[in-house]
């Protein structure tokens, strides 16, 4: 068990750029969840995956943002035309079947700085 | 519309005395309720959690009470430790996969 990886930890982008985040989570978790955290407040729920199958979607989640899981593995999460809005932590986390919320675990985030 | 308020930032208190987060929510559809504690620059970490037909649940020093009809839980964390010293989050499930969390508390426990 090495934990939920999350790549790359930092990231700074122009404003209009496109940006891709990755996120390995446990091996063998077959639920990966996406949240965003902003400054002054709590990580708010952007998608999540059971396996390959993307199964619910915020409206956080933009058209600009696009989530993947092929094979139902890693994940990646891609901004397009980023603005200076988007700027946050995006955190993954991931549980295996029969746990639930009590199996969640988060990686240490991505911090996106759009200027 | 903000489901779940923390309305304290910050709280401080001495080492060996008693810590007391507090939570308020208005979805009475929630069936779950976890309190999570995140250390700068890492992911939160599950702390503890209480199920909505229950109004206490204990796990070592930590203990979360939940009074349903006021909408209301609490974090107890007795006693309080440097090391406890983090911002706490207040989250809530609704039979489904989404957390839905607070602002959070931001805890200092001095030495």
């Amino acid at each position: 068990d090495t934990g939920v990886s999350q790549d790359p930890r930092h990231k700074i982008t122009k404003r209009g750029q496109n940006v891709t985040f990755r996120c390995d989570p446990i091996s063998e978790h077959n639920r990966l969840y996406w949240y965003r955290q902003t400054l002054g407040q709590g990580p708010e729920f952007l998608t999540y995956f059971q396996n390959e199958a993307q199964l619910e979607k915020s409206r956080l989640l933009s058209d600009r943002f696009s989530a993947e899981r092929p094979k139902g593995s890693f994940s990646t999460l891609e901004i397009q035309r980023t603005e200076q809005g988007d700027s946050a932590m995006y955190l993954c986390a991931s549980s295996r079947p029969g746990t639930g919320f009590y199996g969640y675990t988060f990686g240490s985030g991505t911090r996106l700085t759009v200027v | 519309d903000q489901q779940v308020k923390q309305n304290s930032p910050s709280l401080s208190v001495q080492e060996g005395r008693i810590s007391i987060l507090n939570c308020d929510y208005t979805n009475s559809m929630f069936d779950y309720f976890l309190w999570y504690k995140k250390y700068p620059a890492e992911g939160p970490t599950f702390l503890i959690s209480i199920s909505s037909i229950k109004d206490k649940n204990e796990d070592g020093r930590f203990t979360v009470f939940l009074n349903k009809s006021a909408k209301h839980l609490s974090l107890h964390i007795v006693p309080s430790q440097p090391g406890d010293s983090a911002v706490y989050f207040c989250a809530a499930i609704a039979g489904s996969e989404k957390l839905v969390f607070g602002k959070g508390t931001k805890l200092t426990v001095n030495p």
